[in-house]
């Protein structure tokens, strides 16, 4: 597509099920990052997926976070047993290897945990 | 570890005025971005700044980059209402796996 797509746009869950967030990336663009924004806040790193190789998750904040990227296509940031501290938006950008180019972010998915 | 500064964190100016925000990065990187944000909205990439002396114009914007000061400046003239957004930088790291660091944001507030 002609953007990044981040579906859904809005999610509330109760304290304790698991949520499930997807992004599409631009088509061709081999990395694909995840950040975390809290209210009022900047963006928090997540987790970066570069092609085949092995992700960099350095920044998932608990064992509760989890994501997964097919290829260079489709991920899904997985958050088990949600918290009310995971309340916040989660953005999803994506780049070219050749990072000159700048990122593309995604409208992002607003997750509120009750 | 990558820290980025911004300052200042608020900003409130009458239009017509001008003003500079200043991004303040800890390592060596030779990449920074400039991104505004709307209230509810995703981020809009401004610049991306590649060297040291870039500088870059969009309307009544510009940033430029000392790679040496590991400063960035994102400078406002004449300002307008439609400039209020939170604006941030984000840093590039130089290693391997590079990902954005970004600072806590600046938000404008333009009045009239």
């Amino acid at each position: 597509g002609a953007g990044v797509s981040q579906s859904p746009s809005n999610k509330v869950t109760e304290k304790g099920k698991d949520v499930e967030l997807r992004c599409d990336p631009i088509s061709g663009h081999t990395a694909l990052y995840w950040y975390r924004q809290r209210l009022g806040q900047g963006l928090e790193f997540l987790i970066y997926f570069q092609g085949n190789s092995a992700p960099d998750k350095s920044g998932l904040p608990s064992d509760r976070f989890s994501a997964e990227r097919t290829g260079e296509s489709v991920s899904t940031l997985t958050i088990q047993r949600t918290q009310q501290e995971d309340s916040a938006v989660y953005l999803c950008a994506s780049s070219l290897v050749y990072k000159n180019y700048g990122y593309t972010f995604g409208s992002g998915t607003r997750l509120t945990v009750v | 570890e990558l820290k980025v500064e911004q300052n200042p964190l608020f900003l409130s100016m009458q239009e017509g005025k001008n003003y500079t925000i200043y991004c303040n990065y800890s390592t060596t990187s030779d990449r920074l971005y400039w991104y505004r944000q709307d209230p509810g909205k995703s981020l809009e990439s401004l610049f991306v700044l590649l060297s040291n002396g870039a500088v870059k114009q969009e309307g009544r914007l510009m940033a430029s980059l000392d790679t040496k000061a590991r400063l960035s400046t994102l400078h406002i003239t004449a300002a307008v209402h439609d400039l209020s957004a939170t604006y941030f930088c984000a840093v590039d790291s130089n290693s391997g796996y590079s990902t954005l660091t970004f600072g806590k944001g600046t938000m404008l507030l333009v009045s009239p």
